[in-house]
């Protein structure tokens, strides 16, 4: 199993450039979440999804957007980039409360 | 509004001093209390779920207690290894996974 996998690693964007950061699981896992995390501030929800088709907001999910068209993938869509929108993204999926994370995506808006 | 606050922000022990983390919650219903260990530019690992005051585990030498408004992870003679940021979540009856800001604990050789 590869587990929860995310692309890209790395990723510079210039403000009010839109891109998605793509998330994967191969676990048939019906809980999948989006994380941003800042120094400082730990973890924040920005949307999450109980199963494909059902998707709801978390904590900061402004400037996000989110679909789950099958439960595999996950992709997370940012409209038009802001550079408060700086941060390492982790994406996390679950079948029981315990999260499997994947290894972050982190981004530069400048 | 849930909220979750860990302490100390740092904690820095000489391989073999025990010692303990803090993590204080309020929460509506709590549906479990989650402590994760993240390496430098990893992803948060799990390492326990607790479910209801009085629980306990263990893991090699990790040991995480809960009460109704906090959990404690204890540290027992901590290697270099163990050297990480120690997160805490709590679930709430509503499904909302609410993070602290993290321990970053530091054992020096």
């Amino acid at each position: 199993n590869a587990g929860v996998t995310q692309t890209p690693k790395f990723q510079v964007l210039k403000t009010g450039q839109s891109m998605t950061l793509q998330c994967a699981q191969d676990m048939n896992h019906e809980y999948m979440s989006w994380y941003r995390q800042d120094p400082g501030m730990g973890l924040r929800l920005i949307h999450y999804s109980v199963g494909a088709g059902i998707t709801d907001q978390g904590e900061v999910p402004n400037g996000y957007n989110v679909s789950r068209s099958t439960t595999e993938d996950f992709p997370l869509r940012l409209l038009s980039a802001a550079p408060s929108q700086t941060s390492v993204y982790f994406c996390a999926s679950s079948n029981s409360g315990e999260q499997f994370f994947g290894p972050g995506t982190r981004l530069t808006v400048l | 509004e849930d909220q979750v606050t860990q302490s100390p922000e740092a904690l820095r022990l000489q391989e073999g001093e025990s010692s303990s983390l803090n993590c204080s919650y309020t929460v509506s219903g709590l549906r479990g209390l989650f402590w994760y260990r993240q390496d430098p530019g990893k992803g948060p690992e799990f390492l326990f779920t607790l479910y209801s005051a009085g629980e306990e585990k263990e893991k090699e030498r990790l040991k995480a207690t809960l009460t109704k408004k906090e959990s404690f992870l204890h540290i027992t003679a901590p290697k270099p290894e163990d050297s990480a940021t120690y997160l805490c979540a709590v679930q709430s009856g509503m499904g909302d996974m609410r993070f602290g800001a993290g321990t970053r604990l530091t054992v020096k050789p």
